[in-house]
């Protein structure tokens, strides 16, 4: 059984970047691809982007493009999302989940808390 | 980019309900359509695939139909863990957009 599990709850200034970890275990890392998805408090969810677990290959969404990169660390089975010129709009729940063949999301992280606030 | 709708937006229902759900993409997206169960404060949980394929594990009152542009998700005889908001997301092309989803509460 698949797992990814995230990590912990960061506050962040306006201005600043946070970087967020996703680490997976039960299954082999570079035979996915890996999305990340957020929500914004009381909102739905919003698709972020992609990265390959096989050659860290990505796909961003168009409203994050310069602001968004998204890595893989195939030693430690982990992918990163690092997220800069962060906004207050940027607050969210951000969510890993690991893509099943030909794209649906089988398994999600737990959700990490990104708080922007000055 | 292909734009997903949810309708109804909310809706209330008893135990034992059966409820439909109906999820509409922009253009064609060739049964390439997920659907997920988010449960306030959880992440959010696969019920089915390709459209109508239920996920291992999930309760077979969850079924999906639907072809083209036009999807619905149907649960029968609801059960108070079924009091959750739903969300289709179609992954034919990037971005792999979510609809807005659909809270269902109890009536």
């Amino acid at each position: 059984q698949g797992q990814l599990v995230q990590s912990g709850p960061e506050v962040k200034k306006p201005g600043a970047s946070v970087k967020v970890s996703c680490k997976a275990s039960g299954y082999k890392f570079t035979s996915y691809g890996l999305t990340w998805v957020r929500q914004a408090p009381g909102q739905g969810l919003e698709w972020l982007g992609r990265v390959s677990g096989y050659n860290g290959n990505t796909n961003y969404a168009q409203k994050l493009q310069g602001r968004v990169t998204m890595t893989i660390d195939t030693s430690t089975s982990t992918a990163y999302m690092d997220l800069r010129s962060l906004r207050s709009d940027d607050t969210a729940v951000y969510y890993c989940a690991r893509i099943a063949l030909a794209g649906w999301l089988d398994y999600w992280g737990q959700g990490t808390v990104v708080t922007v606030s000055s | 980019d292909i734009q997903m709708t949810q309708s109804p937006s909310s809706l209330s229902a008893s135990v034992g309900d059966s409820v439909t759900i109906t999820c509409r993409a922009s253009q064609d997206i060739r049964n390439s359509l997920a659907w997920y169960q988010q449960i306030p404060g959880k992440a959010p949980k696969l019920l089915l695939y390709a459209a109508s394929r239920l996920e291992s594990g999930v309760p077979s009152r969850f079924s999906g139909s639907g072809s083209g542009t036009d999807y619905t998700l149907t649960i029968s005889s609801l059960q108070p863990e079924d009091f959750a908001t739903y969300y289709c997301q179609q992954y034919y092309n990037t971005p792999q957009a979510f609809g807005p989803g659909t809270r269902v509460d109890i009536k």
